[in-house]
């Protein structure tokens, strides 16, 4: 069965420091996908950046990027430049072919003024 | 559109019972999944639907819990006689399955409390 960890329950950083929130699977599946979801205080959940196994270069999206190691199972989010807005609880998240997400506990995250 | 809906956002009920929460997902969307989220915990997986066909359940799912989409379009999850461990979150999400979409667009969630 497949799993995802996160390790970190809960970071804080200064407002415009760059953090990085780590995350490790467990899969047998060689094609799959890797998702950091966002979930605000009280509001919906959101796509923050996905990552499809079969591509090597690592995804970016503005100050969010990933780290995706393969082969160790790891898919860190780092968010530079952090804004009070990226005040949430990030969700690292795995899909297979059966699309079902399944998702880690999650790292609240506070940044700081 | 303005993305998936829920409703209520907040339901409270007594233990036993019966609860119905509703989802409507994205207007084009053929696939809707429904998802439940314990406080402190990601959102754990309890079944989806293809079009009208419910494709999987999971073992979560209780018999007290069913789940519907008629005619493809919202999906309607009850909770029959509740419990106090059935207090969570139910969140629903749709996507669009093709060849290369797969994300899944979530709602907003309904807030389920059994006193």
């Amino acid at each position: 069965a497949q799993t995802v960890t996160q390790s970190q329950p809960e970071m804080s950083v200064q407002e415009a420091e760059t953090v990085t929130l780590s995350c490790t699977y467990d899969t047998s599946e060689s094609n799959y996908y890797l998702f950091w979801y966002k979930q605000p205080p009280s509001r919906q959940m959101i796509l923050v950046i996905r990552q499809e196994a079969y591509k090597q270069q690592n995804a970016t999206e503005n100050r969010f990027s990933v780290n995706f190691q393969k082969a160790a199972k790891s898919f860190s989010l780092k968010i530079s430049d952090s804004q009070l807005g990226d005040t949430a609880m990030y969700f690292c998240a795995f899909m297979n072919r059966d699309d079902k997400i399944i998702f880690g506990k999650g790292t609240r995250l506070h940044i700081l003024p | 559109d303005t993305g998936v809906s829920q409703n209520p956002r907040h339901k409270i009920t007594k233990r036993g019972q019966n609860v119905t929460f509703r989802c409507d997902p994205i207007s084009e969307h053929n696939r809707l999944y429904w998802y439940r989220q314990t406080l402190g915990q990601g959102p754990e997986f309890l079944t989806y639907f293809q079009n009208e066909a419910q494709l999987e359940k999971s073992r979560l799912l209780s018999d007290r819990f069913s789940a519907e989409r008629p005619k493809g379009s919202f999906s309607t999850l009850e909770i029959q006689r509740t419990e106090q461990g059935d207090s969570a979150m139910y969140l629903c999400a749709s996507s669009l399955q093709g060849r290369d979409t797969y994300e899944q667009y979530f709602g907003p969630g309904t807030r389920l409390t059994v006193t």
